[in-house]
Order: structure tokens, then sequence, then C-alpha cells
């Protein structure tokens, strides 16, 4: 199993453009989320899905959007990046919404001019 | 809602010292309690839990953690630092209800000196 993969590792973008996180797992998770990790605030929810086809809000949803349409994928979409969303994003999973050892990718660096 | 509070931005030891971590949480149930540690450029790595029974946990690394209900606190510690100990430290709870999502604190950094 490669587990939980992002890509990219680095992005940098101008501000105003789109782009899209990737981020995939290969153990037939149900539960996935994304973090973005900022000095000194530790790892903040983004979104988060329960299932293909569920998505839900997390702490800081604004700026950005997610899909869920297969139990692998869960990309995260920033429309129109700004400086504030320069960050370490982190995606994770895990087996379902009770279970409690979650995965998390390797991260993507994202920085935004 | 729920809160990790750590209250050690940064903490430096000796190898071969012995090391705790202090985490102090705000959750009005018996929360899920995890430690997880991130090497520098990586991702997150488990390193323990706590959900219910001997409130003293054992993790990997050698590490371990004490739930502490009275003091709502879950610190983590290891008898014996190495220097491949130094890395961020992240203490995160659970709830059992809705989205069920970790809440983490802001983390400690180790650094160990020779």
């Amino acid at each position: 199993n490669a587990g939980v993969t992002q890509t990219p590792k680095f992005q940098v973008l101008k501000t105003g453009q789109s782009m899209t996180l990737q981020c995939a797992q290969d153990m037939n998770h149900e539960y996935m989320s994304w973090y973005r990790q900022d000095p000194g605030m530790g790892l903040r929810l983004i979104h988060y899905s329960v299932g293909a086809g569920i998505t839900d809000q997390g702490e800081v949803p604004n700026g950005y959007n997610v899909s869920r349409s297969t139990t692998e994928d869960f990309p995260l979409r920033l429309l129109s990046a700004a400086p504030s969303q320069t960050s370490v994003y982190f995606c994770a999973s895990r087996l379902d919404r009770a279970s409690y050892e979650q995965y998390f990718g390797p991260g993507t660096r994202l920085t935004v001019t | 809602a729920q809160s990790v509070t750590q209250p050690d931005i940064h903490i430096t030891v000796s190898e071969g010292a012995s090391l705790e971590l202090r985490c102090n949480y705000s959750y009005g149930a018996t929360p899920y309690l995890f430690w997880y540690v991130q090497s520098p450029g990586q991702g997150l790595q488990l390193l323990l839990k706590y959900f219910s029974g001997d409130t003293l946990v054992q993790g990997i690394k050698g590490f371990e953690a004490e739930f502490k209900r009275s003091q709502s606190s879950f610190n983590l510690r290891k008898p014996s630092v190495h220097w491949s100990d130094a890395a961020e430290y992240f203490c995160a709870v659970r709830m059992d209800t809705g989205r069920r999502a970790l809440t983490f604190g802001s983390g400690t950094r180790l650094q160990v000196q020779p």
C-alpha cells in the first residue's frame, strides 16, 4: 500500500490563481480530511468527508472547495488564491468516522505571492 | 468547543535526559487523546492514544503518556531522550460525536543537545 499520497509537494501561486491539491489513499478508507498547518497554530481542519459524495466544512473552510467522487480521491481546490492561504496542507484518512488510527500524507507546501 | 493547549512552544533537553511535554485539553466528556510526532519536512506519525481504561499508555519509540482527568492533562514522557527524538510534537483530542475530527494543539518543538 502507498498509504496517503499528496501532489504536488511544493507549489508557488500568484494571488488570484486557482489550483487543485491532490490527495489519494489506497486503503479503502471512508473518512478523509484536509488540514492546514501554520506556525504556532498546529493543524486546523479545512474540510472533511465521511464517504464518497459526502463532504462537510471544518474550522477554516473559507476559500477552499472539496469534492469526493470516489472513495480513493479527495482533492482540495483553491478557486482564487490569497497570501493568507500560504501554508502546509496535509491530507489524512482513516477507516471510518469511528476508527481511531488516522494516517497523514507527506504534505504540500503552498506559497501564494 | 473542544480545545487543546500545549504551553511549551520550544523545549531543549540533553541527550539521555528525561522528557515531559505538557498537554491540557478542554472538553466536556472523556475525550479521545492522541500524541503525534512530526519530523522536519515529514507528515505526522501517531505515537500513542488514550480512549479508556489504564490511564498510563505506552506508545512507540519508548514514549508514554498519562491521562489525568482531575487536571485535564495528557502529558507525554520519555525516560531517556535520543538525538533522533528531535521533532515537533502535537497533542490532539477527538470528540466521539459530530464530525469526530482531531483538534490539535499548537505543538512543542523539541531540540536535543549532545
